[in-house]
């Protein structure tokens, strides 16, 4: 069974906070796939980012950046020089291989950037 | 590139009632994926199509639920004597063929509210 834990559950930072929302995950498939989206208050998801399991390496996309550990089962990610505009729930997810392509999500941790 | 639509945004409907609601995807997408999300809670998987074909359920889907794309293009979704603990929101996603490209792109989702 695949699971995905998102302990934070709210994160309240003043604007310009460097912020790391953690998710862990558990699977038993040597291949898989991570994600993470972003959900305003409009209500729609929005696809941040997808990374294999074979690809460990950390990802930047301007103030956003993602730390992938297998050891740890980890999927971090940290959004630098938080701005309001972050405010959003975001969600871990994970597939297995194959199939459906039917991700697991985590519950969700949500962020409040004052200003 | 229009994204992901789904009508109507909001309803509110008695108990027992039925309901339908209706997504279309992104125009080159040939799965489409239905998803329950409540207050605190990720998106919970319903049901998939790959063209018209439906080829999983989840076990929330009960028989008063029923899903239908019949063109393989937009697809509807029909709740039959509405239950209060069917109020959540229902999001839609599509994703493209191959596992390579499975990033699903949700829609901005119909809040129900049964009363």
């Amino acid at each position: 069974a695949q699971k995905v834990t998102q302990a934070q559950t709210e994160i309240s930072v003043v604007e310009k906070e460097d912020v790391t929302l953690d998710c862990v995950y558990e699977t038993r498939d040597t291949t898989y796939y991570l994600f993470w989206y972003k959900q305003p208050p409009s209500g729609e998801l929005v696809f941040l980012i997808r990374r294999n399991s074979f690809d460990e390496q950390n990802e930047i996309s301007g103030r956003y950046s993602w730390n992938f550990q297998k050891s740890t089962s980890s999927f971090n990610f940290t959004i630098t020089a938080s701005q309001v505009v972050d405010s959003a729930v975001y969600f871990c997810a994970l597939r297995g291989p194959g199939g459906s392509y039917i991700p697991t999500f985590g519950r969700g941790t949500s962020l409040i950037v004052h200003p | 590139d229009t994204g992901v639509s789904q009508d109507p945004r909001h309803k509110i409907t008695k108990r027992g009632q039925n309901v339908t609601f209706r997504c279309d995807p992104i125009s080159e997408h040939n799965r489409l994926y239905w998803y329950r999300q409540t207050l605190g809670q990720g998106p919970e998987f319903l049901t998939y199509f790959q063209n018209e074909a439906q080829l999983e359920k989840s076990r929330l889907l009960s028989d008063r639920f029923s899903a239908e794309r019949p063109k393989g293009s937009f697809s509807t979704l029909e709740i039959q004597r509405t239950e209060q603990g069917d109020s959540a929101m229902y999001l839609c996603a599509s994703s493209p063929a191959g596992s390579g490209t499975d990033t699903q792109y949700f829609g901005p989702g119909t809040r129900l509210t049964v009363l």
